[in-house]
């Protein structure tokens, strides 16, 4: 089935520690976004990518990277996880300007 | 700078009921607008979306939104509601952002259908 996979599904990070979370697609999408959804913020774009090769930061980037070595994979990493990193992160992707989104299934983070 | 502004972040109605989940946007080019569902511990699933063509749209499981331009509104309905209705719901505006478009999102409207 097309769409997005996200993984792991959940996590449990000491602070301080790496994290990768990763995004893969099937779907040939250009366009792949992370957000993150925390209670009464809605989602916050921290970072995304118009085309392999290209990244660009959204409204909360700060402790966040992303790579975009080829058209199926967007990986996010923590480089040192802090608490206030914790929230629902989702990987979403789309094929061209005024599509909709796909988005993942999501990776629930909870930094201790 | 453009927003999206969801009236009501808790709707409650019975079954059967009409759903209406109000969306008004600023934007000052014609837009996109999009409404999307987000079941329990689920990712975000496109509801339906308007990209200038008929002002009237109809997404999937019946629910359809009406672009009013001179409103600026984008308001999703339902004709009678399910109790598999019950979840979040954002609108979202896709707008021009220098060489990009970037989605603008609502804070959500979580609907709760009542037997």
């Amino acid at each position: 089935i097309a769409g997005i996979t996200q993984a792991p599904t959940s996590q449990i990070l000491a602070a301080g520690r790496r994290m990768t979370l990763r995004c893969t697609q099937d779907m040939r999408h250009n366009a792949m976004y992370w957000y993150r959804q925390d209670l009464g913020l809605g989602l916050r774009l921290i970072h995304y990518s118009n085309t392999a090769g290209t990244t660009g930061k959204g409204e909360v980037p700060d402790g966040y990277s992303v790579s975009r070595a080829n058209t199926d994979d967007f990986p996010l990493t923590l480089a040192s996880a802090v608490p206030s990193q914790t929230s629902v992160y989702f990987c979403a992707s789309s094929p061209a300007i005024g599509y909709g989104y796909t988005f993942g299934s999501g990776t629930r983070l909870t930094v201790v | 700078a453009q927003s999206v502004t969801q009236l009501g972040s808790h709707v409650s109605v019975s079954e059967g009921a009409l759903v209406l989940l109000r969306c008004n946007y600023s934007s000052s080019v014609p837009p996109y607008l999009f409404w999307y569902v987000q079941y329990p511990n689920q990712g975000l699933q496109l509801l339906l979306k308007y990209t200038s063509a008929a002002t009237l749209v109809k997404g999937i499981n019946g629910f359809e939104a009406e672009f009013k331009k001179s409103e600026t509104s984008f308001h999703l309905t339902k004709p009678s509601a399910h109790m598999s209705d019950a979840a979040e719901y954002f609108c979202a505006v896709s707008v021009n952002a220098g060489n990009n478009r970037k989605l603008i999102w609502g804070l959500g409207t979580s609907l709760a259908v009542n037997p």
